[in-house]
């Protein structure tokens, strides 16, 4: 099956810890996005990659941080310098424009629970 | 700074019904529109994507449509059934250097059977 997957589903984490959230996919696909939702928001872009090896930061990406190392993984680390870390996250994948529609594909997300 | 509001945030309609949800954004310069539906505490589902030079896309009972000269998107359910129960979401992708989505807050549809 092809698809994103993330892990876990469930996530919490004590005050002062660091958390990596895990975003895998077998599309193929060459750009990786995170975004965050919180309730009555509309999701909000954290962090973008284009292509192996190079990202760029998305409207809130003040205390994450995250890599790219392989095409088909993109993790999402949420450090404890991020204030107010509860909420859904998810990650999504597309082809980048130019070679398709570049049509997003999300995953199923992880809820992040700060105890 | 482009801005995607969705309206109503809630509707709530008896099974068979037909049914319009609306989505306007601030900017016209978009690269495309996508609908997404969620269900309560999962990812998001593509259902339809209009391209920026296109005015309707179908699939199934939906039909998504799009006037960039006013900002504004349509997504249309013929027939809805109970399934249909679930949160809408429109995203605009804006293109320029990092063809982000900006998401609307949802309107969050319950089909009564």
């Amino acid at each position: 099956d092809g698809g994103i997957t993330q892990s876990p589903k469930y996530l919490f984490r004590k005050e002062g810890q660091n958390v990596t959230l895990s975003c895998e996919q077998n599309l193929n696909h060459d750009a990786m996005y995170w975004y965050r939702q919180d309730p009555g928001q509309g999701l909000r872009l954290i962090y973008y990659s284009q292509i192996v090896n190079d990202f760029q930061k998305g409207d809130i990406a003040e205390g994450y941080s995250v890599s790219r190392e392989k095409k088909e993984s993109f993790p999402l680390t949420v450090t404890s310098a991020q204030k107010n870390p509860t909420a859904f996250y998810l990650c999504a994948s597309s082809i980048p424009p130019g070679q398709g529609n570049n049509e997003q594909f999300f995953g199923p997300g992880t809820r992040l629970t700060v105890l | 700074k482009q801005e995607v509001t969705q309206i109503p945030a809630a509707l709530s309609v008896p099974e068979g019904e037909n049914l319009v949800l609306n989505c306007s954004f601030t900017d016209s310069a978009i690269y495309n529109l996508q609908w997404f539906r969620q269900d309560p505490g999962k990812g998001l589902t593509s259902l339809l994507l209009i391209q920026s030079s296109q005015r309707e896309q179908t699939s199934g009972r939906l039909n998504a449509s799009l006037d960039k000269s006013s900002g504004r998107s349509t997504l249309y359910i013929a027939a809805s059934q109970p399934g249909d129960s679930a949160t809408y979401l429109c995203a605009v992708n804006s293109g320029g250097s990092n063809y982000k989505l900006t998401f609307g807050k949802g309107t969050l549809l319950t089909v009564n059977p």
